[in-house]
């Protein structure tokens, strides 16, 4: 049930772009995005809530595919801001979020 | 902004103590969460709440798990017998009376069982 997420980690340099992918081997209804820095709470990013929806604010975006079952999130032109480790969250119950394992980025300057 | 917040911050007990957890969720939510995250790993769910009932819960939710809403406000998690392994980042959120349920976490509180 628990959704991969793929790279592990990313090292960019500021500028940069990077990809954060998410696949769940069962359907997906929705899709959620968070952002965590060290030893801070997750913060929202975003929902994807069918498929072909296309999202995004400032320089971060995600698509969801839902025949593949699968979401990306795309950081173009990256921001030392963007650090941090990145969820996706699938939903598995009328109000359950199964988080992956997180990829974490670092932005180099 | 709304925010949620948490309290304690850092709670330290002692094995086999009974710990309780404090949130108060942004005040016109319905929905209201808990999470747990150990040192390095992902964040699990643990439980959801709705109109004053569990909806749903994790496996990690045993007999020693249990929330309350004991006032308009704030939203508790007791742990009654605290083992080593609970040690972990415990994170509360809530989310508004529509889907989808964008959830807003809390600052968290680290709770250390020694």
């Amino acid at each position: 049930q628990q959704p991969v997420q793929s790279p592990q980690a990313v090292i960019l340099r500021e500028g940069e772009d990077a990809v954060i992918n998410c696949s769940s081997s069962k359907a997906l209804y929705s899709v959620h995005w968070y952002r965590q820095k060290h030893g801070e709470a997750p913060v929202f990013l975003m929902i994807l809530l069918k498929g072909g929806e296309q999202k995004g604010h400032d320089k971060i975006s995600a698509s969801f595919n839902e025949k593949k079952q699968q979401s990306s999130l795309y950081l173009t032109a990256s921001q030392l801001s963007y650090s941090g480790t990145y969820f996706c969250g699938t939903e598995a119950g009328y109000d359950k979020i199964i988080f992956g394992k997180g990829t974490r980025l670092h932005i180099l300057p | 902004e709304p925010e949620v917040t948490q309290t304690p911050s850092h709670q330290v007990t002692q094995m086999g103590q009974e710990v309780i957890l404090r949130c108060v969720p942004i005040s016109n939510h319905l929905y209201f969460y808990w999470y747990r995250q150990i040192l390095g790993q992902k964040v699990e769910f643990l439980v959801s709440f709705y109109n004053n009932e569990i909806s749903e819960k994790s496996e990690i939710f045993d007999d020693q798990f249990s929330v309350e809403r004991p006032d308009g406000s704030n939203f508790t998690l007791k742990i009654r017998s605290t083992k080593l392994e609970d040690s972990a980042m415990y994170f509360c959120a809530s989310s508004g009376d529509r889907q989808p349920y964008e959830q807003y976490f809390g600052p968290g509180t680290r709770l250390t069982v020694t």
